[in-house]
């Protein structure tokens, strides 16, 4: 079954600092998804990325980086220069194919992120 | 504006006392589903439904049920609520069959069971 490990329950850093939140997955599918979540202090779910498993590219979105390792299923995930807003629970995701087609996510237990000024 | 709508946003209720949480999406979507969160454990589907009529468990479906009369609607019912459901939910959808596209989630509900 697949599975996904943060490992990091809480992070602690200072304003400006970089950070990178750790995920490792485990599946015996050669074909599926990686995402990130932010869930901010008011609670929905915000959606960062995906990421197909044929492409290995590293990614930068602004101050966000994606490093997406297959020889070591990882898919961490950096904050550079963090920000007070930048505060949230994180959840590291993988897609799991359903009946049909569909998709399923199965999440990390997330990592609470803490930025103090 | 293309959105997941749950109601309502939280809810307190007692034990045994029937419920339920109201999930819409206004995309056309096939696939639609319901997660629970708890703390340390992540998101874990409930249900899920790829399409009008067609329902299915996900990994913790005990003591839930979900109907899909219409495709835009995929209500979340708790005959009989116990304190260990009370946690924050999520509807999503998506489009069936489509890898490329991302989950969409509602706004949460979070429900208190006394």
């Amino acid at each position: 079954a697949q599975k996904v490990t943060q490992a990091q329950t809480e992070i602690s850093v200072v304003e400006k600092e970089d950070v990178t939140l750790d995920c490792v997955y485990e599946t015996r599918d050669t074909t599926y998804y990686l995402f990130w979540y932010k869930q901010p202090p008011s609670g929905e779910l915000v959606f960062l990325i995906r990421r197909n498993s044929f492409d290995e590219q590293n990614e930068i979105s602004g101050r966000y980086s994606w490093n997406f390792q297959k020889s070591t299923s990882s898919f961490n995930f950096t904050i550079t220069a963090s920000q007070v807003v930048d505060s949230a629970v994180y959840f590291c995701a993988l897609s799991e194919a359903q009946y049909q087609g569909a998709q399923k996510l199965v999440f990390g237990q997330g990592t609470r992120l803490t930025i103090n000024p | 504006e293309a959105q997941v709508t749950q109601n309502p946003r939280y809810l307190i209720t007692v034990t045994g006392k029937k419920l339920t949480v109201t999930c819409s999406q206004n995309m056309n979507h096939e696939y639609m589903s319901w997660y629970r969160q708890d703390p340390g454990l992540g998101l874990r589907q409930i249900y899920y439904s790829m399409n009008v009529e067609v329902t299915d468990k996900g990994d913790v479906p005990e003591g839930y049920k979900v109907s899909r009369k219409e495709k835009r609607n995929f209500p979340l019912i708790l005959e009989s609520p116990s304190p260990n459901q009370t946690s924050l939910y999520f509807c999503a959808s998506s489009y069936r069959q489509d890898y490329n596209s991302p989950l969409h989630f509602g706004n949460g509900t979070r429900l208190t069971v006394t």
